[in-house]
Order: C-alpha cells, then structure tokens, then sequence
C-alpha cells in the first residue's frame, strides 16, 4: 500500500498570502495524484487531478505540481473561502486508494 | 446538475447490519464508475470500496473486506453499500463519489450519511 503524507499538519497563512502544501509518496505515484477541498460539514470538492490538472469550476489561483514521489498544491492568494483541509490522494497504484491524512490551512 | 444523495446511515450495534443507498441524477450513471468513501468523526478520508460502470469489476479496502459489498443498479440510478458485521471502527460518515472519466478522482460526492456504530 502507498502511503501519503501531508506537511505540514497545519499551515497558518494571512489572506492574500501564498500558501504551500506538500504531499509525499511513498514511492512513486507518477502523476495520478488528486488534491482535494473540505470545509466543516461539507463533503470534499476535486481541485486537481493528474498532479497539476485543475477539475471544473476551480479557480485559477489554485495550482498542483509535481511527479513520482513530491507533489505541491500552491494557493497563490488566498481568499477568506480557501481555509480549510486538503486531502492528498494518489490513484496510481490501486486498490486501494489512499489518502494523505490532511493539512488544515487556518487563517493566521 | 449532478447529484448523488446517500441514505440509510444511523445507529447500529456492533454485529449489526445495515444498508446505504446513493441516488444519482444529472448524468448518465450507467457509465461512471463510483466508489464509497467514508470519514471517521474528526479524521481523514479512507476509501472503501469501488464498483465499475457496468458492475463487473469490484474493489474494497482490506479494511472492509469480506464484511462490505458493493452494488449498483443502473436502472434505478443507484449505487448500495450493504454492510455486515459493523465494528465500532466503522462509525463514519460515508460518501457516495463519482470517478472521474480519465482520472480515478471523485469529481462529484454525495452530502454523506453517518453511520454510528455503538451499544
């Protein structure tokens, strides 16, 4: 089983600010890996597949890079609407699918 | 507009049985390939279980293995998840989600339905 993992556990960015996420593999995933969104209560919402692919609907400032093992979702100025958790999860090598355990991005 | 809309979830005793249902509408559900996904309260998203468009090919987490099965019915839009033997760990929220057509991605999820494990 591939195992993800998020850094850091909670990122605490001002609005407008660049915010960073990481998402480690455990071996190589190449670039099957989705980001997703969830706020309190709600179900998660797909930002991005194929490692850098943005899903419907989602907005420009949202952006995923990497392949193989190191992958980084980039928020480029964050809006009020955009502090949540993100999921990491890779799709490469399945079942299962497995997820990162999370990172919260709280408004500093 | 796409919906999938989970129930079924609620209290259930350890041993115990019960069965979610996931109704689709909005798109042609024949030929998407969905899963279930659930969230235990406070932790992260597990996968559970996967079921091709037309049935034929089914996945689970080892973790549900042998306990969970997974369906579909195309004509009624419908995708189930019977659950048997239920242990406390499987207490969750349990999502319905849509694969994406070229990527295994869920691009769309259900609202989600509890499932509370518990004497």
């Amino acid at each position: 089983e591939i195992v993800m993992t998020q850094s850091p556990a909670t990122l605490s960015v001002s609005p407008g600010e660049r915010a960073t996420l990481s998402c480690r593999a455990s071996q190589s995933v190449s670039s099957n890996l989705a980001w997703y969104q969830q706020k309190p209560g709600q179900a998660p919402r797909l930002l991005i597949y194929g490692a850098s692919t943005r899903a419907t609907g989602i907005p420009a400032r949202f952006s995923g890079s990497g392949s193989g093992t190191e992958f980084t979702l980039t928020i480029s100025s964050l809006q009020s609407e955009d502090f949540a958790v993100y999921y990491c999860q890779q799709y490469n090598n399945w079942p299962p699918r497995t997820f990162g355990q999370g990172t919260k991005l709280e408004i500093k | 507009e796409v919906q999938l809309v989970e129930s079924g979830g609620g209290l259930v005793q350890p041993g115990g049985s019960l069965r979610l249902s996931c109704a689709a509408s909005g798109f042609t559900f024949s030929s998407y390939e969905m899963n279930w996904v659930r969230q235990a309260p406070g932790k992260g998203l597990e996968w559970v279980s996967y079921i091709s468009s037309s049935g034929s090919t089914i996945y689970y987490a080892d973790s549900v293995k042998g306990r969970f099965t997974i369906s579909r019915d195309n004509a009624k839009n419908s995708l189930y998840l019977q659950m048997n033997s239920l242990r406390a760990e499987d207490t969750a929220v349990y999502y319905c989600a849509r694969d994406l057509v070229i990527a295994a991605a869920g691009d769309y999820w259900g609202q989600g339905t509890l499932v509370t494990v518990s004497s």
